[in-house]
């Protein structure tokens, strides 16, 4: 089955400052790539995603690149905010029956 | 409001006993996933369920159990529960494969 690893499990940055969260995946027959958002006693949010075709997609300060022959992708947050202070989970999925295969987390903390 | 229902919110119960979580997937989506969420193994995915029929299994315990309903709710029953059990439970739906709804899960707590 898929395996996902990320990294870092805490990232922190200064307010204003740009974050990065990289993840890998074993499966190359994964095509689907979201990244969850997951605040204190709140289930996970989606916050941006990415099919195998694309290689970048940009909504506003978040960006999200993949790279498929590394088979990894990566998260990028820039202008970091104190509502940005949370936790991050990439996923990678096939689009069949499983469900989403999720990394570990990264704990973002923004220092003001 | 994600449009996920998940209830209850909170659950303390001892171990041994037989509980029942509880998900109204959002308008329109047909397939429940339930994920266990704990400190050391992060989100794993349990079971899937699509318009009533089991879809897919992962990590699912023989003492966990599933079901989704004709009205499409589902509920995940946890029986014989250890104190390893104690974790946040959630429940995602969706109506294209990958694209989920997770409600605000249901914490158990196992003494």
């Amino acid at each position: 089955g898929e395996n996902v690893e990320q990294h870092p499990s805490t990232l922190s940055v200064q307010e204003g400052d740009s974050a990065v969260i990289k993840c890998t995946y074993s499966d190359s027959a994964s095509n689907y790539f979201p990244w969850y958002k997951q605040e204190l006693g709140k289930g996970p949010q989606l916050i941006i995603d990415i099919r195998s075709n694309v290689g970048e997609k940009k909504d506003q300060r978040i960006a999200v690149t993949l790279n498929k022959t590394a088979k990894h992708f990566s998260l990028h947050i820039t202008e970091t905010q104190p509502e940005d202070s949370a936790v991050y989970f990439c996923a990678a999925t096939g689009g069949g029956a499983d469900g989403l295969t999720f990394g570990k987390g990264t704990h973002l903390i923004i220092q003001p | 409001d994600s449009g996920v229902t998940q209830t209850p919110k909170h659950l303390i119960t001892a171990t041994g006993q037989r509980v029942t979580l509880r998900c109204s997937p959002r308008s329109g989506d047909l397939s429940v996933y339930w994920y266990q969420q704990s400190l050391d193994q992060g989100l794993q995915f349990l079971i899937q369920y699509y318009n009533g029929e089991e879809r897919a299994k992962g990590n699912i315990l023989e003492r966990f159990s599933a079901q989704q309903f004709p009205d499409l709710h589902s509920e995940l029953n946890l029986s014989s529960l250890e104190l390893g059990d104690s974790a946040l439970y959630f429940c995602a739906s969706s109506v294209v494969a990958g694209y989920y709804t997770f409600g605000s899960g249901t914490r158990l707590t196992v003494v």
